[in-house]
């Protein structure tokens, strides 16, 4: 079975700051996906990054970016620059081909002005 | 950008009743999923659905739950009879692959009275 686990539920980060977001994960599969969805208050779901567990570059987007330790199971996902916007519920997910997301219990995060 | 379309955005339904809540997948997707997110807790897989069948259920889908692909644009999941328990907001999601990112639809918010 796979499981998803994010340790921190809320975490708090002073606007043009760095905040790093952790996520661990269990799995016996060998190919598989890794995401982080942000979840405003308006409660959609909106991709922020995406990683493929076969590649061994870290994902970028902007200001967001993951540190992923394939060996450890571990996909953080680092926030520069931080704004009022980033304010969110932040999940982890994973997913192996044509299967269902598992999510992680999320990080909810305040950026504060 | 092409989105995937949820409606009615919120419904109010009397415990016993049936509910269908409507989803337009992204056109060119195949693979079409629900999710299930009570208030307060993470993203729970209900169901996927590819090449016009199931193609993998959480224990959450049980008999109450059905999905649908009436005409080929619409996916629909519908609760035969509701319980207070199903208050939740609800997801739809497609793929364009098994191995692609699921974009989301903006929810449909179920209360149950």
């Amino acid at each position: 079975a796979q499981t998803v686990t994010q340790s921190q539920p809320e975490m708090s980060v002073q606007e043009a700051e760095t905040v790093t977001l952790s996520c661990t994960y269990d799995t016996s599969e060998s190919n598989y996906y890794l995401f982080w969805y942000k979840q405003p208050p308006s409660r959609q779901m909106i991709l922020v990054i995406r990683q493929e567990a076969y590649k061994q570059q870290n994902a970028t987007e902007n200001r967001f970016s993951v540190n992923f330790q394939k060996a450890a199971k571990s996909f953080s996902l680092k926030i520069s620059d931080s704004q009022l916007g980033d304010t969110a519920m932040y999940f982890c997910a994973f997913m192996y081909t044509g299967n269902q997301f598992y999510f992680g219990t999320g990080t909810s995060l305040t950026v504060i002005p | 950008e092409p989105e995937v379309t949820q409606t009615p955005s919120h419904q109010v339904t009397q415990m016993g009743q049936e509910v269908i809540l409507r989803c337009v997948p992204i056109s060119n997707h195949l693979y079409f999923y629900w999710y299930r997110q009570i208030l307060g807790q993470k993203v729970e897989f209900l169901v996927s659905f590819y090449n016009n069948e199931i193609s993998e259920k959480s224990e959450i889908f049980d008999d109450q739950f059905s999905v649908e692909r009436p005409d080929g644009s619409n996916f629909t999941l519908k609760i035969r009879s509701t319980k207070l328990e199903d208050s939740a907001m609800y997801f739809c999601a497609s793929g364009e692959t098994g191995d692609q990112p699921q974009h989301f639809g903006d929810g449909t918010r179920l209360s149950i009275l």
